[in-house]
């Protein structure tokens, strides 16, 4: 299994351009989450889909910020307007079911915007 | 709201020294979850620990849950410079309604 994948690895955009994140979980997994990490706050989930469909998106820090899970093997998380202070490591996991069992994190996208 | 705390924030061990970090809860967990993270990588699942006062062992990682099960441990027995990283426990609610991340440990090994 190749495990969670996340792209892009990397992402520099300049303040006010659209960001858009990409995961693809493990088959089978039915729940994802996405989480930002950063020194200040260390790891936040911002939401967490079960079965395709958002359970909780109160970590969503406002409206700029969306999330969609189209079908079980694809979520994207948007930023728009970006904003410096939204650079942060973005990691996607998925897990077995909901928050029960252990999570398997992709390698994350490291966003900056300037 | 529910908190889950970890100490020390920062740890710096000689190698072959044990090393212990320690999660604490506001409130009682339904189960408390481990992870590692590299510098410069994804944090990746240790392990989970759900009855009370369950002891589970992984080579040189002894992992505790308490009694009351808002607090766990991690000890690294001998250290090595492959353990170097951070820490996180992630205690989950009795709702099952959130798994709460701590601040996590770096673990410093000096060779």
């Amino acid at each position: 299994d190749a495990g969670v994948i996340q792209s892009p690895r990397h992402e520099v955009t300049e303040m006010g351009q659209e960001v858009t994140l990409r995961c693809k979980p493990i088959s089978g997994h039915n729940s994802l989450f996405w989480y930002r990490q950063t020194m200040m706050r260390g790891l936040e989930l911002l939401i967490y889909f079960n079965n395709n469909v958002p359970i909780d998106d109160s970590g969503m820090p406002e409206d700029r910020f969306s999330a969609k899970m189209p079908n079980a093997s694809f979520s994207t998380l948007k930023i728009q307007p970006s904003e410096p202070r939204d650079s942060a490591v973005y990691f996607c996991a998925s897990s077995l079911q909901g928050r029960v069992y252990g999570y398997t994190f992709g390698s994350g996208t490291r966003l900056t915007v300037v | 709201g529910q908190q889950v705390m970890q100490i020390p924030q920062y740890q710096h061990v000689q190698e072959g020294e044990d090393f212990t970090t320690y999660c604490n809860s506001s409130t009682t967990l339904s189960n408390i979850q481990w992870y590692k993270q590299r510098p410069g990588g994804h944090p990746v699942f240790l392990i989970q620990l759900v009855k009370s006062g369950e002891v589970k062992k992984q080579k040189r990682l002894t992992f505790q849950f308490g009694e009351a099960k808002k607090n766990s441990s991690l000890h690294i027995t001998a250290t090595q410079t492959t353990d170097v990283g951070t820490y996180f426990c992630a205690g989950l609610g009795t709702g099952a309604n959130n798994l709460f991340f701590g601040t996590g440990t770096r673990l410093t090994v000096i060779p």
